[in-house]
């Protein structure tokens, strides 16, 4: 049972243009969720998070929305640069303690210059 | 500072064979623990550790185990390596407070004959 779902194998967009990752979750009692990214032969790096209870959290170029109703979140990118090209995985904490991560499958975006 | 250091990069064994996967962190980190990725599956926890002395099951623990002596270290343990451990391992760490953010390893990509 997937508890953190990312349908998309694969999104490619313009550079410049929006890049929009998303994330389905069956449990709603995590506390938060993470994007991680991750480089071919590199380990995966912390993109951003949010808390279960705020709909949406920016950085910079990326935004992340949570809609609990639905059990969906969203990675915005905007603009999106051939640098952002990489695989993103969603992530919530396991029941049992935030010490454990459950991910999902990941999704590899692609920006063509 | 390194961060979280594995080694080897690389490793190819025979059905059979044992061997150990190395992680250490320098970031005074109490919780460590162990992904495996495969091709469309996303990260999945092997084992985990809470602290010093302390170690759990993951989602996919069987033929692997672990100790946790020290702080920094937290090695993992192929006893008989089977065809299908051949995968990438990640090996991560985070302080035990708040929104679980993991530091990643590089990786450790198995292959098992």
């Amino acid at each position: 049972d997937q508890q953190v779902k990312q349908n998309s194998p694969s999104l490619s967009v313009q550079e410049g243009r929006i890049s929009i990752l998303n994330c389905d979750y069956t449990n709603s009692m995590f506390d938060y969720f993470l994007w991680y990214k991750k480089y071919p032969a590199e380990g995966p790096t912390f993109l951003i998070s949010i808390s279960s209870i705020k709909d949406k959290n920016e950085d910079g170029r990326f935004t992340v929305f949570l809609n609990k109703s639905a059990k969906h979140l969203s990675l915005h990118i905007v603009p999106s640069q051939p640098g952002d090209s990489a695989v993103y995985f969603c992530a919530a904490p396991s029941r049992g303690g935030s010490e454990k991560l459950v991910f999902g499958k990941g999704t590899k975006l692609t920006v063509n210059p | 500072n390194a961060g979280v250091t594995q080694t080897p990069k690389f490793q190819v064994l025979k059905t059979g064979q044992s061997m150990t996967l190395q992680c250490a962190q320098d970031m005074n980190h109490e919780y460590m623990s162990w992904y495996r990725q495969d091709p469309g599956m996303g990260l999945r926890l092997i084992h985990y550790s809470v602290g010093a002395g302390i170690t759990d099951q993951g989602e996919v623990p069987n033929g692997y185990n672990v100790s946790r002596s020290t702080t920094e270290d937290f090695p993992l343990r192929l006893l008989s390596a089977a065809p299908s451990q051949t995968s990438v391992y990640f090996c991560a760490s985070s302080y035990s407070n708040g929104a679980n953010v993991l530091t990643f390893g590089a990786g450790s990509r198995l292959t098992v004959l």
